[in-house]
């Protein structure tokens, strides 16, 4: 049974400094994905990592993938208060139809 | 067009009543899911239709009805639900299947009193 631990689950963070949000999934999946969700919206996907070493980076994040490890990186380059949110990852297979998700981790960047 | 619609937006149903949750997307894609999600957890997968077919329960009790009309819409009946039941639910879709990107709507926050 695929399973997807993310860590920390909370993290409260200062403006201006970097952090790194970790993803753990237990088999071997297609992809990947990062999403974000504010509180009371949906969910907006913000990656999509499709093989070993793949990299990708939107403004201040930045997103990894280790097939080897089975671990995705979330990384926060100087945090401003905009990116407060929770972060979902997720694996998705096409063995199972299925994407599973982390527990989500919430990020609070204080000013 | 990235966009999946659902309505209505919020809901407030007591448990005899009947009443239907509505997704609709015109990407082009052929998968479509509902999701619950309970309040600082994840989205926990209830059903998938790929092609207008149902291709995965994920065990729903009976109360909670999917209809997929056609390839553009996504119903979810309910009916005779319970105050546990009360969470955020969640349409997707993506162009094929699950291991690819899913779209997510805005969601309807349903409330069983």
């Amino acid at each position: 049974e695929l399973k997807v631990e993310q860590n920390p689950l909370f993290l409260s963070m200062q403006e201006g400094k970097n952090y790194t949000i970790y993803c753990n999934y237990s088999t071997t999946s297609d992809r990947l994905y990062w999403y974000r969700q504010d509180p009371g919206k949906s969910l907006e996907s913000l990656f999509v990592l499709l093989s070993n070493g793949a990299v990708k980076q939107e403004g201040r994040l930045m997103a990894s993938l280790d097939t080897k490890a089975r671990l995705s990186t979330l990384h926060i380059t100087a945090a401003v208060h905009d990116l407060s949110a929770t972060y979902f990852c997720a694996v998705g297979s096409s063995n199972t139809g299925k994407l599973i998700f982390g527990q989500g981790t919430t990020l609070q960047v204080k000013p | 067009d990235t966009e999946v619609t659902q309505t209505p937006k919020h809901l407030v149903m007591g448990m005899t009543n009947k009443k239907s949750l509505k997704c609709e997307q015109h990407m082009g894609h052929r998968a479509m899911y509902w999701y619950k999600q309970k309040a600082k957890k994840p989205p926990e997968l209830m059903f998938v239709y790929s092609y207008e077919k149902l291709s995965i329960n994920e065990s729903v009790p009976s109360r909670f009805s999917p209809e997929c009309p056609n390839s553009s819409l996504l119903n979810l009946h309910l009916h005779a639900l319970q105050p546990e039941d009360s969470a955020l639910y969640l349409c997707a879709s993506s162009h094929q299947g699950a291991s690819e990107t899913q779209y997510f709507g805005p969601g309807t926050r349903l409330l069983v009193l």
